[in-house]
């Protein structure tokens, strides 16, 4: 099983920053990762798939990279409706597997 | 507009069952590999089975493997899980999930939409 580490656990920005979100894996994954949004009480939303492409109507403030082992997802300038928490999932392999998350707050 | 409706969540006891069903609208179910997804209180989330490809293979998590099923029911556009000897680690609220991509263009095997969920509790 391939285990993707989140990293930092929480992010503390301000709105018109910047964010950095890390995602690690165990193994090479190529390019088959996805990031997702989550806030509270609510179900997870694709943002980035295939680690670079948006999802549909997402803002091009979020900005997916990397490949093999190393991933970014990067807000570039936070809005007030981003702070949330971020997962990423790879699909390169079975069992399809989720990081542990990353909440990005005020 | 795509909607994925579950439900059968509720409180069962340790060594119980329960079935999940989610019902999906606005596309064609047929065309899309589908997962369930959980996520226990507080935590993040863990992926629980799913079908993949045109041929529907299914695939489970190993921590609920031999105990949950997942099925399809086509005409129906309905998805189901059925879980038996729950635990308390089964505590989580259930997502049902379609694949980005459809069978004539590409299975990615991540997922959008999501259904809001329906929750599961293991307790006596």
């Amino acid at each position: 099983e391939i285990v993707l580490t989140q990293s930092p656990a929480t992010l503390s920005l301000s709105p018109g920053e910047r964010a950095t979100l890390s995602c690690r894996a165990s193994q090479s994954v190529g390019r088959y990762l996805a990031w997702y949004q989550q806030k509270p009480g609510q179900a997870p939303r694709l943002l980035i798939y295939d680690a670079i492409n948006r999802a549909t109507d997402i803002p091009v403030r979020f900005t997916g990279g990397g490949s093999g082992t190393d991933f970014t997802l990067t807000i570039s300038s936070l809005q007030p409706e981003d702070f949330a928490v971020y997962h990423c999932q790879q699909y390169g392999n079975w069992p399809l597997t989720f990081g542990g998350g990353t909440k990005v707050e005020i | 507009e795509v909607q994925l409706l579950e439900s059968g969540g509720g409180l069962v006891q340790p060594g119980g069952s329960l079935r999940l069903s989610c019902v999906v609208s606005g596309f064609t179910f047929s065309k899309y590999a589908m997962s369930w997804v959980r996520q226990a209180p507080g935590k993040g989330l863990e992926w629980v089975s799913g079908f993949s490809g045109s041929n529907s293979k299914t695939y489970y998590a190993d921590s609920v493997k031999g105990r949950f099923t997942i099925s399809r029911d086509n005409p129906g556009n309905t998805l189901f899980l059925q879980m038996n000897s729950l635990t308390a680690a089964d505590t989580a609220v259930y997502y049902c999930a379609r694949d980005v991509g459809d069978y004539k263009t590409r299975t990615y095997n991540c997922f959008d939409p999501w259904g809001q969920g329906t929750l599961v509790i293991v307790s006596s």
